[in-house]
């Protein structure tokens, strides 16, 4: 059964960091292109940033462009997401997500984890 | 950048009734683009992928279509359980990134 958990999720500072992981399962991990994406309360989906299958090639939204960092170990079957210098506008539920297709990193997303919550207040 | 317009922001339907969404591309997108369906506090669920293309265990009264930078989401005969708020996505190589439309929420009348 393909599964992704998030974990990391947190209340921080303004201007602090945090670490998200998404633990993958059920699938060969290494060979699916991920993406980030996020859900402010009460707002729309936006996507963060994307890391191909062998994390060789990452690209993100403008939003987060120099701020946060994805990677993945696939020793580990996991997907991480950096997040640096963070603002309030940064809250939201992130969501891992793995592409439907393996042999193209941006594709539609047939499966999603349940999400982490990342709260930045002071 | 591709600018994506999703519309309506939201409907009101009666069960049995055909729904239709729409999202309109900037510029050319070929087929790249799917729809998601997300209920309440669910976690948002691939309905189509590549513009017509139903995922594997999807209802058939869920379909979508393609005319140029037009593309169409539609319900044909409401049910109860459609209740949520559906998102068009779409992404492109140059740059590469990915855009999901603002959302369109069904409701029942």
């Amino acid at each position: 059964q393909v599964q992704l958990v998030e974990s990391g999720g947190g209340v921080v500072q303004p201007g602090r960091s945090l670490r998200l992981s998404c633990a993958a399962s059920g699938f060969t991990f290494s060979s699916y292109g991920m993406h980030w994406v996020r859900q402010a309360p009460g707002k729309g989906l936006e996507w963060v940033a994307v890391i191909s299958y062998d994390g060789s090639n990452k690209y993100y939204a403008d939003s987060v462009k120099g701020r946060f960092t994805i990677s993945r170990d696939n020793s580990k079957n996991t997907l991480f997401l950096q997040m640096h210098t963070l603002r309030a506008e940064d809250t939201a539920v992130y969501h891992c997500a793995k592409v439907r297709d393996s042999a193209f990193t941006y594709d539609a997303f047939d499966m999603w984890g349940q999400g982490t919550m990342v709260t930045v207040s002071s | 950048d591709i600018q994506m317009t999703q519309s309506p922001s939201s409907l009101s339907a009666s069960v049995g009734d055909r729904v239709t969404i729409t999202c309109q591309a900037s510029q050319d997108i070929s087929k790249y683009l799917n729809w998601y369906q997300q209920k309440p506090g669910k976690v948002p669920k691939l309905l189509i992928y590549d513009a017509s293309n139903l995922e594997t265990g999807v209802p058939s009264r869920f379909s979508g279509s393609r005319s140029g930078t037009d593309f169409t989401f539609t319900i044909s005969s409401l049910q109860p359980e459609d209740i949520a708020t559906y998102y068009c996505q779409q992404y492109d190589n140059l740059p590469p990134r990915l855009t999901f439309g603002g959302g369109t929420k069904v409701e029942i009348k």
